[in-house]
């Protein structure tokens, strides 16, 4: 079957760095995304690994392990504003991209003063 | 103003009545998506389209139809709705093209409850 899992809540501190983690089983892959969704908002995308390794961007890095079926989105230096839902998603397609991706339940982050 | 937009963007509704769910994109993609979000469900894909010609089921397609009138616009139907349907219902376009594959656009959402 196809299965993704990432914590449901996580809190931290304005200024510090928060991991969040997401382990994925699916009988392909085309790749890992994340998304970003505000309460009452549209998600929004973050970032996309398809090769192992960490793809940086700004205060944002994602990490993607194939092999082991995992990938971690790292936030740095964060701000109030990084207080939302973040969306782990993976394309299960085997050959070719597909787009139908599969997405987590979100892990609620709070950002604290 | 937004470049995926959905219509209504709240609806109150009874059980047994035909919903739809209206989509339209100015992005010019091809690609054309709904889902449904529900609280510690997540998101989930109820149809596609890649093209006007193309429609296809997702995994919770039941109770549900769609229509794809025009490269830019995609219709959702609920023919005769039932509370377990009462969710928050995302469109979402994609380009083919763009190289930067599963990067959804995704319209505000349509809040929509069944009693």
């Amino acid at each position: 079957g196809q299965n993704i899992d990432q914590p449901t809540e996580m809190t931290a501190t304005e200024g510090a760095i928060v991991q969040i983690n997401c382990t994925y089983q699916t009988s392909g892959f085309n790749g890992l995304f994340w998304y970003q969704q505000h309460a009452g908002e549209a998600p929004t995308f973050l970032s996309y690994n398809v090769l192992d390794g960490l793809e940086e961007k700004g205060r944002f890095s994602s990490f993607l392990s194939r092999s082991k079926g995992y990938s971690y989105l790292l936030l740095k230096e964060l701000q109030m504003k990084d207080s939302a839902s973040y969306l782990c998603a993976a394309d299960p397609a085997q050959f070719y991209n597909t787009d139908k991706l599969i997405f987590g339940t979100g892990t609620r982050l709070q950002v604290f003063p | 103003d937004a470049d995926v937009t959905q219509t209504p963007r709240n609806r109150i509704t009874k059980t047994g009545k035909r919903i739809m769910l209206e989509c339209s994109q100015t992005k010019g993609h091809d690609r054309m998506y709904w889902y449904r979000q529900d609280p510690g469900l997540g998101l989930r894909l109820i149809y596609y389209s890649f093209d006007v010609k193309d429609i296809n089921k997702g995994e919770i397609s039941d109770g549900y139809s769609v229509s794809r009138q025009a490269q830019a616009k995609f219709s959702l139907s609920l023919e005769s709705a039932i509370p377990n349907q009462t969710a928050l219902y995302f469109c979402a376009t994609s380009d083919l093209t763009s190289g930067r594959a599963g990067e959804l656009f995704f319209g505000e959402g349509s809040r929509l409850t069944v009693l």
